[in-house]
């Protein structure tokens, strides 16, 4: 049973440009969470997705936008980057069979020059 | 406003030498406290779900804990592979979000 996974792995950017991270939830989960965590930090919650809607988001700007498809995988979307976006982005899923518990993915470390 | 801490920042232990973890939290209502161990450069990984206070859940060496404002990992005996970063998260009921502390790295020394 294959768990949370994401990509890409790593990604380098540079500011101003766009960047889209994918991640397939594990299997029979239907909600799918986004957190950014910078160095040293706890992840911080972007938002979280759920039968194809947003259904509640963090304290993060409009440049960050998802989508979730109806396979439940999810998109995380950033405009505009700039260097302070410089961050390990993680997917949780959960949902159906996991009570109020998420799983994380592995992550994709993005580098914005 | 939510808010969940954890203390200390980084604790450095021998082999053998039991300690617990600190966290604190502050929710509205608590939906689930979570406690999560984190490899450098990986994704946090699942250890426990609180729901109640009175509550203690085990797996091998942690034991976890939960009173109406606190949450505790114990940690006995620990190993050199227990060496990582343990993440404290607590969820509301009045939301879908979960806020996550900034985590307590633990370095076990043989």
């Amino acid at each position: 049973d294959a768990g949370v996974t994401q990509s890409p792995t790593h990604l380098i950017k540079t500011r101003g440009q766009q960047v889209t991270l994918r991640c397939s939830p594990k299997s029979g989960h239907d909600t799918v969470s986004w957190y950014q965590q910078a160095l040293g930090q706890g992840p911080q919650f972007i938002f979280q997705y759920y039968e194809e809607e947003e259904r509640q988001r963090g304290n993060f700007p409009d440049r960050f936008s998802g989508h979730q498809f109806p396979n439940y995988s999810s998109e995380l979307n950033v405009n505009a980057l700039l260097l302070g976006d410089s961050a390990l982005y993680l997917c949780a899923s959960g949902g159906a069979g996991a009570g109020d518990t998420q799983y994380f993915g592995p992550g994709t470390r993005l580098t914005v020059l | 406003e939510d808010q969940v801490t954890q203390s200390p920042e980084a604790l450095r232990l021998q082999e053998g030498e039991s300690s617990s973890l600190n966290c604190s939290y502050t929710v509205s209502g608590l939906r689930g406290l979570f406690w999560y161990r984190q490899d450098p450069g990986k994704g946090p990984e699942f250890l426990f779900t609180l729901y109640s206070a009175g509550e203690e859940k085990e797996k091998e060496r942690l034991k976890a804990t939960l009173t109406k404002k606190e949450s505790f990992l114990h940690i006995t005996a620990p190993k050199p592979e227990d060496s990582a970063t343990y993440l404290c998260a607590a969820g509301d009921t009045g939301g879908f979000k979960t806020i996550f502390g900034a985590g307590t790295r633990l370095f076990v020394k043989a």
